[in-house]
């Protein structure tokens, strides 16, 4: 069974568009983060939540909204999609982020957008 | 100042070679370290955590200089297979992992 699932893998979009990516976590996890991986393969940390609850908001335009209806789900939701906002979002989780042994994240496979 | 640093490179070493790359980061608070390794439209994998005493797996050793504020991953005997992107993480408790860009691997024949 994979442990950080997220759907779909692909997703070819036109400007304007919402959309939403998907993600569920069968290890048991408390925290939940989305990343994003752009055309220079920067990884950098959007969201994370831990227990349904947001506790990173990094810089994100608030056209992107995480929801997470449990600690094993995290999808995301994105409205007016932007050319720039093409890239890999990758799900994951971590056991928690209070303590260090805790701090292994393990990423879904990556959905894989293109605005158009 | 970027958080985390490493140099992209491409390194390319032939099979059997030695190498070594080095990983900055600017956060004296940091508190645990990781090299995460990515293959070519996967996803990042973890490939080691890095202890302050330095830790060993196989043919990789990864290295940490809190002084310095800096790691390092080596690999021994290179093989074909290892031929990826080398990810960089660094973490303070209570947040998420920051990544450098990774630096990029290619071994040859």
């Amino acid at each position: 069974d994979t442990a950080v699932s997220q759907t779909p893998k692909y997703l070819v979009t036109q400007m304007g568009n919402d959309k939403s990516i998907k993600c569920e976590q069968n290890l048991g996890h408390d925290t939940m983060y989305w990343y994003k991986q752009d055309s220079k393969k920067f990884l950098k940390i959007m969201f994370s939540y831990n227990n349904k609850e947001l506790i990173i908001n990094e810089t994100v335009p608030n056209r992107f909204s995480p929801k997470s209806p449990d600690k094993a789900h995290l999808n995301l939701h994105i409205n007016s999609l932007e050319l720039g906002d093409s890239a890999v979002y990758f799900c994951a989780s971590s056991q928690s982020t209070g303590s260090l042994s805790g701090n292994t994240i393990y990423f879904g496979e990556g959905s894989w957008l293109t605005v158009v | 100042r970027k958080e985390v640093e490493q140099d992209p490179g491409p390194f390319n070493v032939p099979e059997g070679a030695t190498v070594a790359f080095n990983c900055t980061y600017s956060n004296s608070a940091s508190q645990s370290f990781f090299w995460y390794r990515q293959d070519c439209r996967k996803e990042p994998k973890l490939l080691m955590s890095v202890y302050s005493s330095g830790n060993e797996d196989g043919r990789f050793t990864a290295q940490l200089n809190r002084a310095s504020q800096y790691i390092s991953l080596l690999i021994r005997d290179s093989k074909l297979s290892d031929s990826a992107t080398y990810l960089c993480a660094v973490n303070i408790a209570g947040y998420a992992l920051n990544f450098g860009k990774g630096t990029s691997l290619l071994v040859t024949p």
